[in-house]
């Protein structure tokens, strides 16, 4: 398995800012993958960034408002941009699978709680 | 959207008993996936069951699935109050990235002592 940390742990903003949000895996990985969970609801898939391509976003999200960075195969980076309170959610980095060779199983970081305010 | 639907929605049990949790989904997958979220934190990885086996167990954990009917089962046999958390089921399918796991809206399971 693999060992995910993700940081801010929770943050409270203010409507138009933005915030952006870092995980970082203790082995290399291949694909990582970035979830939001709104209030009492499932997650949902943003995106998944591989290292050295842009990263690939889901029906509903779009590059500008979630930007995300993959410099190296241990840490990513999502920003939430122009954030409205419709953004509180939990926002969680999940990895496949530890080195290079994916696997099926996904692990998942502690989750930053965002509310806007 | 989403892929899975568990049911039930909410659950509660005494301590000892079994949960019995059921996801259904659409689509072909490669395989589903349990997960445990408790109080909002991050998701901790239960069991996975490939789609060409149809049971599995893991400690007090039985996952079965049936491909033919796009369900599985989640067991958790003798039940402890720290049982109690949210379930998601989560296929796996294939997109334009890769793999993605689609999460179903979960069960919440309450175990009380």
């Amino acid at each position: 398995s693999a060992v995910i940390s993700q940081k801010p742990s929770r943050d409270i903003c203010q409507r138009g800012t933005s915030l952006t949000i870092q995980c970082q895996v203790d082995s290399q990985v291949t694909m990582m993958f970035w979830y939001r969970q709104q209030p009492g609801q499932s997650l949902t898939l943003i995106a998944t960034a591989n290292q050295g391509s842009e990263a690939t976003y889901e029906s509903g999200f779009v590059i500008d408002k979630f930007p995300i960075s993959r410099p190296n195969l241990t840490f990513s980076t999502l920003t939430v941009s122009n954030m409205s309170p419709e953004d509180s959610s939990i926002y969680l980095c999940s990895v496949e699978g530890t080195g290079t060779t994916s696997t099926d199983t996904q692990y998942f970081g502690p989750g930053t709680r965002l509310t806007v305010l | 959207s989403q892929q899975g639907e568990e049911d039930p929605q909410a659950l509660s049990i005494q301590e000892g008993e079994n949960a019995t949790m059921n996801c259904s989904y659409k689509t072909s997958i490669n395989n589903l996936q349990w997960y445990r979220q408790n109080s909002g934190r991050g998701l901790v990885h239960l069991i996975l069951i490939r789609s060409n086996e149809r049971e599995k167990h893991s400690g007090r954990l039985r996952v079965t699935l049936d491909t033919s009917k796009k369900s599985s089962s989640l067991l958790i046999t003798a039940s402890r109050a720290a049982d109690t958390a949210s379930y998601f089921c989560a296929t796996a399918i294939d997109n334009q990235a890769g793999t993605a796991l689609i999460f179903g809206k979960g069960t919440t399971l309450s175990v009380s002592s």
